[in-house]
């Protein structure tokens, strides 16, 4: 089965800095990659997302980079705030070709902004 | 519209006894996951329903651990003889389906915490 690793565990950054948390997987079959977002006590919510058949997705301060023949994948967050503290979790998976959908979390990363 | 809703939103139990945590799924999701989330841990899969196929059992832990789901909607997983080690965040989410990419919708959880 698939098996995501994530790094680092933890992340502290200035506010204005920024954040780069990577995802390496181990199925060359997956081909979807998501990456959420946990406030601490909230639920997971989604924060951007990339398919295998592109290298990188933008959204504002938000970017993600996907490397298919390396088999990892990375969030970038430029000019970090405060509200960008949380815990972010990549994900992989692939669409089903007569098995199930179920993506594989990583372990997720703590990231802290200092004002 | 309404997301997904979870009950109870905290459980405390004393060892032994079962319990029984609800999902609604947002209407028309058609694929709905079970997902437990130990303190400072990431997201483990345990079981997933799509539509009136048979569930995706192979997250559960044990045999203590049992999901249904009615059609396309409510889904209940019951734990039962609870143990100190399955006190923890049970998160539900659901998604469109798995035929696309499909963003996943999780609920605020259940907190169950066994004495």
């Amino acid at each position: 089965g698939e098996n995501v690793e994530q790094h680092p565990s933890t992340l502290s950054v200035q506010e204005g800095d920024s954040a780069v948390i990577k995802c390496t997987y181990s199925d060359s079959a997956s081909n979807y990659f998501p990456w959420y977002k946990q406030e601490l006590g909230k639920r997971p919510q989604l924060i951007i997302d990339i398919r295998s058949n592109v290298g990188e997705k933008k959204d504002q301060r938000i970017a993600v980079t996907l490397n298919k023949t390396a088999k990892h994948f990375s969030l970038h967050i430029t000019e970090t705030q405060p509200e960008d503290s949380a815990v972010y979790f990549c994900a992989a998976s692939r669409t089903p070709t007569g098995g199930s959908y179920i993506p594989t979390f990583g372990r997720g990363t703590s990231l802290i902004v200092h004002p | 519209g309404a997301g997904v809703s979870q009950s109870p939103s905290n459980k405390v139990t004393e060892k032994g006894k079962d319990v029984e945590l609800r999902c609604d799924p947002i209407s028309g999701h058609t694929a709905l996951y079970w997902y437990r989330q130990r303190l400072g841990q990431g997201l483990e899969f345990l079981i997933y329903f799509q539509g009136n196929s048979a569930p995706d059992k192979s997250g559960l832990p044990s045999d203590r651990f049992s999901a249904e789901r009615t059609g396309e909607s409510v889904s209940t997983l019951t734990i039962q003889r609870t143990q100190q080690e399955d006190s923890a965040v049970y998160l539900c989410a659901s998604s469109l389906s798995e035929r696309n990419y499909n963003e996943q919708f999780f609920g605020p959880g259940t907190r169950l915490t066994v004495l």
